[in-house]
């Protein structure tokens, strides 16, 4: 079935550091892929999104490409801020198929100053 | 943004008691509700879709006279965890789709975390 794995966290970093926040799936079609992100004592918010292959989605200086061929929607930033600490989600959307929003487990991340 | 409210945020319970948990859109109508259910270091698990005014349809797995979902309106759906036991202890949250808008363009509330003692 369709499926979404991410890195295991917890990831913990220092203010300005590189992220990278692995994420790869399994679908029977073709699939839209997001990161939500979930802030402390918050809803999930939709953080990016790629609706096909070689798409970029960016916010708040996060990208995330979709790379059909290695089946991955990585999540990356160039310098990371103490603000950026929460739980990131990846997730998939099959349109042909059970519409709904498969996601991984969740990856917390933690910025230290 | 539109915003939906969650609560409570924790619950501790005895075992056998039931529990509420609410999820209202405070700002828009929702026709359809989803509540997933996450276990530590697991996949957030859709449990269910609640369309207002039937009957919600239950994932594969989910046992519905345990799980009681009421969408009573367009802005509440609410989710009863029947004579929990510590096997229920999870983190339930739900989320909302507003009207006109596709199933992937959803709102979700912050969130609640179940302890059954």
């Amino acid at each position: 079935g369709d499926s979404v794995t991410q890195m295991e966290g917890p990831v913990t970093l220092s203010e300005e550091a590189f992220l990278t926040i692995n994420c790869t799936y399994t679908a029977t079609g073709y699939p839209s892929l997001f990161w939500y992100v979930q802030y402390p004592g918050e809803g999930l918010q939709l953080l990016l999104k790629a609706t096909k292959a070689d798409d970029k989605g960016s916010n708040k200086g996060f990208e995330a490409t979709y790379r059909k061929e290695t089946t991955s929607f990585h999540l990356e930033k160039g310098s990371v801020q103490v603000s950026d600490s929460a739980v990131y989600f990846c997730a998939l959307y099959l349109v042909q198929g059970a519409q709904k929003l498969v996601f991984g487990q969740g990856t917390r991340l933690t910025i230290n100053p | 943004g539109a915003v939906v409210s969650q609560h409570p945020s924790r619950v501790i319970c005895k075992s056998g008691t039931s529990v509420k948990i609410e999820c209202r859109s405070l700002d828009f109508q929702a026709t359809t509700m989803f509540w997933y259910r996450q276990f530590p270091k697991q996949s957030l698990m859709l449990m269910a879709t609640s369309n207002e005014g039937s009957k919600a349809t239950y994932e594969q797995g989910v046992e519905k006279d345990k799980f009681l979902i009421n969408h009573a309106s367009l802005t509440l759906s609410t989710l009863t965890v029947t004579s929990a036991h510590p096997e229920d202890s999870s983190f339930y949250i739900c989320s909302a789709r507003a009207v006109g808008q596709a199933n992937e363009k959803l709102f979700f509330g912050s969130g609640t975390q179940l302890s059954v003692l």
